[in-house]
């Protein structure tokens, strides 16, 4: 079956423009994430959602980052006036558990650039 | 604060022979514990889990142990393969709904 994809791939964009990252999960799963990569770096969490519950916010990195999942499926992460600093690739992952473990499924990811 | 940090940034090992990536974790109360492998280009995947409630287990060609007392977790990886040359990052659930905390990575490097 299909896996978690993401779009665009790459995305390149000038500083203080916004720039909306899309995820499309695996049917059926319940919890989504979004983490952040940094060149040579492990993953930052950034956002949770678990079916339609009130989201984990708790490791977006400031006010000008949000995240949507509309109808418990698919989310867009959206990045507000972008800085250099912003430049990472962006992942989603999926899970059909949002408690007590279980495999995250991740996507390909976004390769964001902000010149 | 949380973290989930590694000892070795880079092991370069020869086909054939076994692979041992090591891992730290600072918070006690983590209960579960995840490997991920990483390949240039692709999202991370997942290898193995370990509850906290177990020491070592097995999966195929790769164990998993986990020493709570030192807060020391390891990747052993049987026979490394040329297609084992990736990042490797552990992760560590800290508030039991997979919200993961992730090690800096090891990149394994296989040479024949």
């Amino acid at each position: 079956g299909a896996g978690v994809s993401q779009s665009p791939s790459n995305k390149v964009t000038e500083k203080g423009k916004d720039v909306e990252l899309r995820c499309d999960p695996i049917s059926g799963h319940t919890a989504l994430y979004w983490y952040r990569q940094s060149l040579g770096q492990g993953l930052e969490f950034l956002i949770y959602f678990q079916g339609n519950s009130a989201p984990d916010k708790s490791g977006l990195p400031s006010d000008r980052f949000s995240a949507e999942r509309t109808g418990g499926s698919v989310s867009t992460l959206t990045i507000q006036r972008t800085q250099q600093e912003d430049s990472a690739v962006y992942l989603c992952a999926s899970s059909s558990q949002g408690t007590g473990g279980g495999e995250q499924y991740f996507g390909p990811g976004t390769r964001l650039t902000v010149t | 604060g949380e973290s989930v940090g590694l000892h070795l940034p880079t092991l370069s090992v020869q086909e054939g022979d076994n692979s041992i990536i090591n891992c730290a974790y600072s918070n006690s109360a983590s209960d579960y514990f995840i490997w991920y492998k990483q390949e240039s280009g692709k999202g991370p995947q997942f290898i193995i889990d370990i509850r906290s409630n177990m020491d070592k287990r097995q999966g195929q060609r790769v164990t998993v142990l986990l020493n709570k007392t030192v807060k020391h977790l390891s990747l052993q990886i049987a026979a490394t393969q040329p297609g084992d040359s990736a990042v490797y990052f552990c992760a560590e659930d800290a508030e039991g709904y997979n919200k993961l905390i992730f090690g800096a990575g090891t990149r394994l490097a296989v040479h024949p």
